[in-house]
């Protein structure tokens, strides 16, 4: 398994573009996450879903947008880049939701945004 | 709101000396804790939850309701557990994702 991957590992942006961060798992799990980390921050909650079909948003979804059509992509569009959104941003996915539930994330993407 | 607070954004320890990763965390609920760690070019991982009570290549946290607390812990520190932690909790409503600390490197000298 390759568990769950993320591309690309490092992009970079003009202010205005758009770009989708692409994230797939092979571990058949329901629940997908995006998460953003700034320096000294911890990860924060941008959107999530509970399965195909379903989107919901987190703490710091403004800016962002995502679609589940599949049980394993979960990509996030930026849909007009600013330099805000400079961050390292991780997907994660759990079998299910609760504390019981892993959850495993992928290795990354570090996006700057000039 | 929740919130989870590492005090500490660097500990630095000396090879077999004990180790405390700090946290604390504002919740109204029942929390659900965790923490996670991410070795030098790894992925984040999860460690332990404090649900299962387990000990995970020998540390171990308990949840302290009274003090808002999930510190982690470990008698003897070893040159591989240099690395990030992060603290989270889980609240089970509203976002239903974690709520993450902010993060302590954790440094183990020789």
């Amino acid at each position: 398994n390759a568990g769950v991957t993320q591309t690309p590992k490092f992009q970079v942006l003009k202010t205005g573009q758009s770009m989708t961060l692409q994230c797939a798992q092979d571990m058949n799990h329901e629940y997908m996450s995006w998460y953003r980390q700034d320096p000294g921050m911890g990860l924060r909650l941008i959107h999530y879903s509970v399965g195909a079909g379903i989107t919901d948003q987190g703490e710091v979804p403004n800016g962002y947008n995502v679609s589940r059509s599949t049980t394993e992509d979960f990509p996030l569009r930026l849909l007009s880049a600013a330099p805000s959104q400079t961050s390292v941003y991780f997907c994660a996915s759990s079998y299910g939701q609760g504390a019981w539930n892993e959850q495993f994330f992928g290795p990354g993407t570090r996006l700057t945004v000039l | 709101a929740q919130r989870v607070t590492q005090p500490e954004k660097l500990l630095s320890v000396f090879k077999g000396a004990p180790v405390e990763l700090k946290c604390n965390y504002s919740y109204s609920g029942s929390p659900e804790l965790f923490w996670y760690v991410q070795y030098s070019r790894q992925r984040l991982q999860l460690l332990l939850r404090h649900i299962s009570r387990e000990s995970i290549k020998g540390f171990t946290a308990d949840l302290n309701k009274g003090e808002t607390s999930f510190h982690l812990k470990k008698p003897f520190a070893q040159e591989e557990d240099s690395a990030m932690y992060y603290c989270a909790l889980y609240s089970g409503g509203g976002a239903d994702g974690l709520t993450f600390g902010k993060g302590t490197h954790l440094i183990i000298q020789p």
